[in-house]
């Protein structure tokens, strides 16, 4: 399978921890994309990398949001101190540089619940 | 005004039916739009770009219109598998590049 993936698919943790979900991209995307949606919303964007290059990030994410992507290839996304509030689905998508650079392909989700 | 805004819905239409769905954006500056399908607790997952010209796959066609700034998708011959919510993407120019998704539309196509 040659789709994204990612890891793990849910998690529960108890407020105040921290988290970190991992995404894989299809291996030739260079663009890679976190979300965050929940439940009869669209997804909303939080942070976008252009290779190992973090070029934008929502005004929405706080600093207890962080991601990375060391190598250019897969990332993580963590969340320190959770709260109740960051109960979602979190959605990593990749996306390509030729003429079709812009459609997004989603990886299955992570499914975060904060108690 | 929100960036993106789709009535949410649901549309519930007959098999067989005709239905279209519109998404209209706030940023003229806006240059790439495309349609999602995300079934219940699953990831979107697209359906087609929207192209200036209009564009047709099968039984779904979108358009874009620039002047009143909204994007339509018609679905025709409605198939129960086409159950599941539409979400339109419209990503804008001028420097930064974030995709702003709306909230999508139900669709439930029943026999």
């Amino acid at each position: 399978d040659t789709g994204v993936s990612q890891n793990p698919r849910h998690k529960i943790t108890k407020r105040g921890q921290n988290v970190t979900f991992r995404c894989d991209p299809i291996s030739e995307h260079n663009r890679l994309y976190w979300y965050r949606q929940t439940l009869g919303q669209g997804p909303e964007f939080l942070t976008y990398f252009q290779n190992e290059a973090q070029l934008e990030k929502s005004r929405l994410l706080s600093d207890r949001f962080s991601a990375e992507r060391p190598k250019g290839s897969f990332s993580t996304l963590e969340i320190q101190r959770t709260e109740q509030g960051d109960s979602a689905m979190y959605l990593c998508a990749s996306s390509g540089t030729s003429g079709r650079a812009y459609e997004q392909y989603f990886g299955p989700g992570t499914r975060l619940t904060v108690t | 005004r929100k960036e993106v805004e789709q009535d949410p819905g649901p549309f519930n239409v007959p098999e067989g039916a005709t239905v279209a769905f519109n998404c209209t954006y706030s940023n003229s500056a806006s240059q790439s739009f495309f349609w999602y399908r995300q079934d219940c607790r699953k990831e979107p997952k697209l359906l087609m770009s929207v192209y200036s010209s209009g564009n047709e796959d099968g039984r779904f066609t979108a358009q874009l219109n620039r002047a009143s700034q909204y994007i339509s998708l018609l679905i025709r011959d409605s198939k129960l598998s086409d159950s599941a919510t539409y979400l339109c993407v419209v990503i804008h120019s001028g420097g930064s590049y974030i995709p702003t998704f709306g909230r999508g539309t139900s669709l439930i196509v029943h026999p």
